[in-house]
């Protein structure tokens, strides 16, 4: 069965230095999406991504942040500069469509330590 | 703005019982509601969603949840619970209207299972 794969599984690094998460979506799928997950808080949408542009971001998804699909099979989440806040479990998913044809397909996350 | 409340952070059932775990939200458009369940270092898999029709959905692994306009609630059940439902499920919210299909969720309900 397809599956949303990410790596790292645990990244720790620095403050102030960048780190970029990385995911594989399913192979047919169209939407992509981050979202994060800070420990003992809910799951919050950052961004969503489709036909090679930011579709939606939330206010957390600043400056700091960046996404990219490099070569059609990955997609990637960037942190120029990381910050403690930064903390958390960070979620790729990828859906064939959006609304009622778009159920999300999550990976199984990149926890991220920054120290 | 939508907003999903899962009500009990904790839910602990006995091997058999009845599972309960609650679910509302506030939408100023038709939702789409979603359950979505997660085991230990896993993703979020979809357990069951609701986006027109039938207000009774039946899910994965002997789940179903009933989505009901006048009390803003999709509670989630399972009339019999066994050992392998424990983990952490989650409440979610978008809307037909959305072109993103970005997800709000609740803060998650964990279920244990005694034997």
């Amino acid at each position: 069965e397809p599956e949303v794969t990410q790596t790292p599984s645990h990244q720790v690094t620095q403050m102030g230095q960048e780190v970029i998460l990385r995911c594989v979506p399913i192979s047919n799928h169209l939407y992509f999406y981050w979202y994060r997950q800070i420990l003992g808080q809910k799951v919050e949408f950052l961004v969503s991504f489709y036909n090679n542009e930011i579709s939606e971001k939330s206010e957390i998804f600043d400056d700091q942040f960046s996404v990219e699909r490099p070569d059609g099979s990955n997609f990637t989440l960037k942190i120029r500069s990381t910050k403690l806040e930064d903390s958390a479990m960070y979620f790729c998913a990828s859906s064939v469509g959006s609304g009622r044809a778009g159920e999300q397909f999550f990976g199984p996350g990149t926890r991220l330590t920054v120290l | 703005a939508q907003s999903v409340t899962q009500l009990g952070s904790h839910v602990s059932v006995s091997e058999g019982a009845l599972v309960l775990l609650r679910c509302n939200y506030s939408s100023s458009v038709p939702p789409y509601l979603f359950w979505y369940v997660q085991y230990p270092n896993q993703g979020l898999q979809l357990l069951l969603k609701y986006t027109t029709g039938a207000t009774l959905v039946k899910g994965i692994n002997g789940f179903e949840a009933e989505f009901k306009k006048s009390e803003t609630s999709f509670h989630l059940t399972k009339p019999s619970a066994h050992m392998s439902d424990a983990a952490e499920y989650f409440c979610a919210v978008t809307h037909g209207s959305s072109n993103t299909g970005k997800l709000i969720f609740g803060q998650g309900t964990t279920l244990q299972v005694k034997p």
